[in-house]
């Protein structure tokens, strides 16, 4: 039973370019939360996405993030324009979808370096 | 001021010794809370989860919530080479259902 899984593991960018972020959730899942982890801080609340649907992005920056969960295919967070403040480590989480309280399950990360 | 506080630590202790971890908070909205453990470079990974106050125990492990303090624990019990890593407390309430995660305490368990 695979958990969630998260590609690349590790993704180099230069700043300016585009950094893209996939993350498969658990089988039976249908929720999907991204978080950041910066160096020496804990991890951030980004953006709670159901299939086809934006729940929460309280915590996504204002611009050059944007996040989806398409019908088909996994979770994508999307960085445009990426600046060296955007390194960091990007976990996905997922959830059965039942209601609140649910557990979630973290995935192994992305680490984004940017140049 | 941060909702949830949490010591970074680093915390070195000797195999066989009881582990005290805790994490405060402020948001009185909270009712979902957690332990996760991470490994270096790994994702968390949930250890304990407990609804409102009260124990829990598995294992070697132990947490408790106090409410009215806005308080809550982790004891580990003969703590191992293997409980090295971070704990990261992490809360849930006032629906949303995203996470609070406190810092992150490093533990080392030294032989």
């Amino acid at each position: 039973n695979a958990g969630v899984m998260q590609n690349p593991r590790h993704l180099v960018r230069r700043r300016g370019q585009e950094a893209r972020l996939r993350c498969s959730p658990m089988k039976g899942h249908s929720h999907v939360y991204w978080y950041r982890q910066l160096p020496e801080e804990g991890l951030k609340f980004m953006v709670y996405l159901q299939k086809e649907n934006i729940i929460d992005e309280s915590g996504m920056p204002k611009e050059r993030f944007s996040a989806e969960f398409p019908k088909e295919g996994p979770s994508i967070l999307r960085i445009q324009q990426v600046v060296r403040g955007d390194s960091a480590a990007y976990f996905c989480a997922s959830s059965p979808g039942q209601g609140s309280g649910e557990t979630q399950y973290f995935g192994p990360g992305t680490r984004l370096l940017v140049l | 001021q941060k909702e949830v506080e949490q010591d970074p630590g680093p915390l070195s202790v000797p195999e066989g010794a009881i582990v005290s971890l805790n994490c405060t908070y402020s948001n009185s909205a909270f009712q979902y809370f957690m332990w996760y453990r991470q490994y270096s470079r790994k994702g968390p990974e949930l250890l304990m989860y407990t609804y409102s106050s009260g124990n829990k125990e598995d294992g070697r492990f132990t947490a408790q919530v106090d409410k009215s303090s806005k308080y809550i624990s982790l004891f580990i019990r003969d703590s191992q080479p293997s409980d090295s890593a971070t704990y990261l407390c992490a809360m849930e309430g006032g629906g949303g259902n995203k996470l609070t995660f406190g810092t992150g305490t490093q533990l080392k368990v030294e032989l």
